[in-house]
């Protein structure tokens, strides 16, 4: 199994430009997570789709945020426009069934923006 | 969930044993302690979860206090690679609420020196 894949690794962008970053979790996970890490707050889960569909958006910080999973095997996470605030390091991670179980994160996309 | 405190730092030698303790004093009987780490730069990594009985994997022993108010996280013989930050967290898994969620604190700072 690859593990959740997770891309770009970095990404560096202008202010104001759109940014997509991307997501394929472990195939047969249904329960897909992202989350935000910087220094400051730490890792904060942004939004959780359960079975393609979003349960939890409380945590996306503004309308500039924006998450799609059109089907199990991908998902994206859109900035749109772009800000300083916004460079930190977004991870993906995926759940099965077993809500037991723990998650299994990807490698984040650390993001720049300047 | 309950919250977790752990000490923000430890350090170990190489080859011996690590224990990282956690408080959940506000434990409730539903809820699972669960353990992470993250290596710099990398995703968080699952460990090891329990509920009340003392747990091991290939990585790791979870102990829990007869009053579940407190675990350990015990790795065995810790290397040079065991170097990361340690999460320990509180989480439901009934299947309403908000359950699913992971909310990382700042966790414990391991370093394992030679």
């Amino acid at each position: 199994d690859a593990g959740v894949i997770q891309s770009p690794r970095h990404e560096v962008t202008e202010m104001g430009q759109e940014v997509t970053l991307r997501c394929k979790p472990i195939s047969g996970h249904n329960s897909l997570f992202w989350y935000r890490q910087t220094m400051m707050r730490g890792l904060e889960l942004l939004i959780y789709f359960n079975n393609n569909v979003p349960i939890d958006d409380s945590g996306m910080p503004e309308d500039r945020f924006s998450a799609k999973m059109p089907n199990a095997s991908f998902s994206t996470l859109k900035i749109q426009p772009s800000e300083p605030r916004d460079s930190a390091v977004y991870f993906c991670a995926s759940r099965g069934e077993d809500r037991y179980y723990g998650y299994t994160f990807g490698s984040g996309t650390r993001l720049t923006v300047v | 969930d309950a919250k977790t405190t752990q000490p923000p730092s430890m350090d170990c030698a190489e080859g011996r044993a690590a224990n990282l303790p956690c408080n959940h004093s506000t434990i409730s009987g539903n809820e699972y302690v669960y353990w992470y780490r993250q290596i710099h730069s990398q995703g968080p990594q699952y460990i090891i979860h329990g509920l009340k009985n003392n747990e091991t994997n290939e990585m790791a022993s979870l102990i829990i206090t007869e009053d579940r108010k407190s675990s350990t996280l015990i790795l065995p013989h810790a290397t040079l690679r065991d170097t990361a930050v340690y999460y320990c967290i509180v989480r439901g898994t009934n299947s309403g609420g908000s359950n699913y969620k992971l909310t990382f604190g700042k966790g414990t700072l391991l370093t394992v020196n030679p």
